[in-house]
C-alpha cells in the first residue's frame, strides 16, 4: 500500500507479557516516528529513527520500552513486563526527510494495545 | 514542555467561524497543526516557521507569532467535514520531533 501500514491494529495482552508493534512506513521515507496517543489526549512522542539509528530515543517512558529498524524501513515497537498504564494506540509516522524541511508526518492508524 | 490549546472544545454551526490558539513556553522553530477524525490517524494540514510567515489551506489558515510562541488557526465558513479534533504541534530548533497539545475538539453541526 501507498501509506504508512501498522500490525496488528489491536492487541489484548495480559500484565506482564510482552508485545512487539510492527511499522512498515512510506517507501523511501527516511525519518520514522513513534507516538503513543491516550484517550482525549495529543500524541506523545517515544522515539524518532533517521535510517537505522535511533536520532532521538528521549520520550521512551522507561528500559521496559525498545524499538529498532534494523534495515532502515520497517521497524518494530516491543514493550517487555506490559503495565495496564501501556493502554494507548501506537502511533507510527514516517517523512522523507526533517519535518521542519518536510513539513508533514504521514500516520499509520495505530495499533490499540489494551493490558488487562 | 507540551503546547497548550485553547479552547478544549467549540461548536460551530455550519458557515460560522473559529480560531484555535496553541501556544508554548518554550521558544519554538515550527508549528505544525494536524486534524484527527474519530478512529482515524492524524492528518497534516500546514506548518509555520520561525519567520512569521501566514500559510493557507482553502478556507483554513494559520499564523506563527514567534516572539510570543504563539499560532494561531483560522477555520472560516467551517463545513461539516471540519469536525474533529485539532493539533497543534511544535518544534525546537535540533529536536527534529513534535510535542503536541492535548487538542481541540471541534463540532461542526448543520
Amino acid at each position: 500500500g501507498a501509506g504508512v501500514s501498522q500490525t496488528p491494529s489491536n492487541k489484548v495482552t495480559e500484565k506482564g507479557k510482552y508485545v512487539e508493534l510492527r511499522c512498515d512506513p512510506i517507501s523511501g521515507h527516511t525519518a520514522l516516528y513513534w507516538y503513543r496517543q491516550s484517550l482525549g489526549q495529543g500524541p506523545e512522542f517515544l522515539i524518532y529513527f533517521q535510517g537505522t539509528g535511533a536520532a532521538d530515543d528521549s520520550g521512551l517512558p522507561n528500559d521496559r520500552f525498545f524499538a529498532v529498524r534494523p534495515e532502515g524501513s520497517v521497524s518494530t515497537l516491543k514493550i517487555q513486563r506490559t503495565e495496564r498504564g501501556d493502554s494507548a494506540v501506537y502511533l507510527c509516522a514516517s517523512s522523507s526527510g526533517l519535518i521542519a524541511n518536510t513539513g508533514e508526518l504521514f500516520f499509520g492508524e495505530g495499533s490499540r494495545l489494551t493490558v488487562l | 514542555q507540551q503546547p497548550v490549546q485553547s479552547p478544549q472544545a467549540v461548536i460551530l454551526r455550519e458557515g460560522e467561524d473559529a480560531v484555535i490558539n496553541c501556544s508554548s513556553s518554550k521558544a519554538l522553530y515550527s508549528v505544525h497543526w494536524y486534524r484527527q477524525k474519530h478512529g482515524e490517524a492524524p492528518v497534516f494540514l500546514m506548518i509555520l516557521l520561525k519567520g512569521g510567515e501566514q500559510k493557507g489551506h482553502e478556507k483554513i489558515s494559520a499564523s506563527f507569532n514567534e516572539k510570543k510562541q504563539q499560532s494561531s488557526l483560522y477555520l472560516t465558513a467551517s463545513q461539516l467535514s471540519y469536525s474533529g479534533t485539532y493539533f497543534c504541534g511544535t518544534e525546537r530548533a535540533g529536536s527534529y520531533q513534535l510535542t503536541f497539545g492535548k487538542g481541540t475538539k471541534l463540532s461542526v453541526i448543520p
